[in-house]
């Protein structure tokens, strides 16, 4: 049971070139998330979804785009890299929406943005 | 809306020292809290958590009791070991209709560097 796991670990790009950060999880989630970490500022929520085919905008969504084509799979676009996503991109799951529950964070990819 | 609000840091302590982390929230009704932690180059973990007013969670020597009427969730450890050493975040859910969506509010987070 590998988690929730994040592929590249580390990645450097140049102003306006696009990628996609991998996310992928083995746990049968629902709910997964995308979140970027900068510092002094905490997490914060990128796009999140309830279920495959089902995404949402959370607080700082523009200039990145996702999709759910399965369950297992979240993964997040860079239409255009800019400076300011230069961060440490955090990708995490939880089983079902309850107040309680836990999430699961995969390591994390660090992205440069030249 | 929500939000968490977590001690300036970073915070720098020696061995055996105790451990204050503060954190206060601001959230609609009475929701469930939660202390992450992040070790050096490692995703987040949930450390603790406490799902109503007055209950105490606790994991690996710490401690942090949800306080309503103060609207804190301090972070306590009586004796910090070097391996403590990391990055502590306060969270709350998500909570619209009573539901998180899988959604998480986290505070700035708290570097906590312990010395032998």
């Amino acid at each position: 049971n590998a988690g929730v796991t994040q592929t590249p670990k580390f990645q450097v790009l140049k102003t306006g070139q696009s990628m996609t950060l991998q996310c992928a999880q083995d746990m049968n989630h629902e709910y997964m998330s995308w979140y970027r970490q900068d510092p002094g500022m905490g997490l914060r929520l990128i796009h999140y979804s309830v279920g495959a085919g089902i995404t949402d905008q959370g607080e700082v969504p523009n200039g990145y785009n996702v999709s759910r084509s399965t369950t297992e799979d979240f993964p997040l676009r860079l239409l255009s890299a800019a400076p300011s996503q230069t961060s440490v991109y955090f990708c995490a799951s939880s089983y079902s929406a309850g107040l309680a529950d836990t999430q699961y964070f995969g390591p994390g990819t660090r992205l440069t943005v030249l | 809306g929500d939000s968490v609000t977590q001690m300036e840091g970073p915070v720098t302590l020696s061995e055996e020292a105790f451990l204050t982390i503060n954190c206060t929230y601001t959230a609609t009704g009475y929701p469930s809290l939660f202390w992450y932690v992040q070790y050096p180059g490692e995703g987040l973990q949930l450390l603790l958590k406490a799902t109503k007013a007055d209950d105490k969670g606790s994991n690996k020597g710490f401690e942090a009791t949800y306080r309503k009427e103060t609207t804190s969730f301090h972070l306590e450890k009586g004796s910090v070991q070097v391996s403590d050493s990391a990055v502590y975040f306060c969270a709350l859910p998500g909570n619209a209709g009573g539901t998180s969506y899988g959604k998480l509010t986290f505070g700035q987070g708290t570097i906590l560097t312990v010395h032998p």
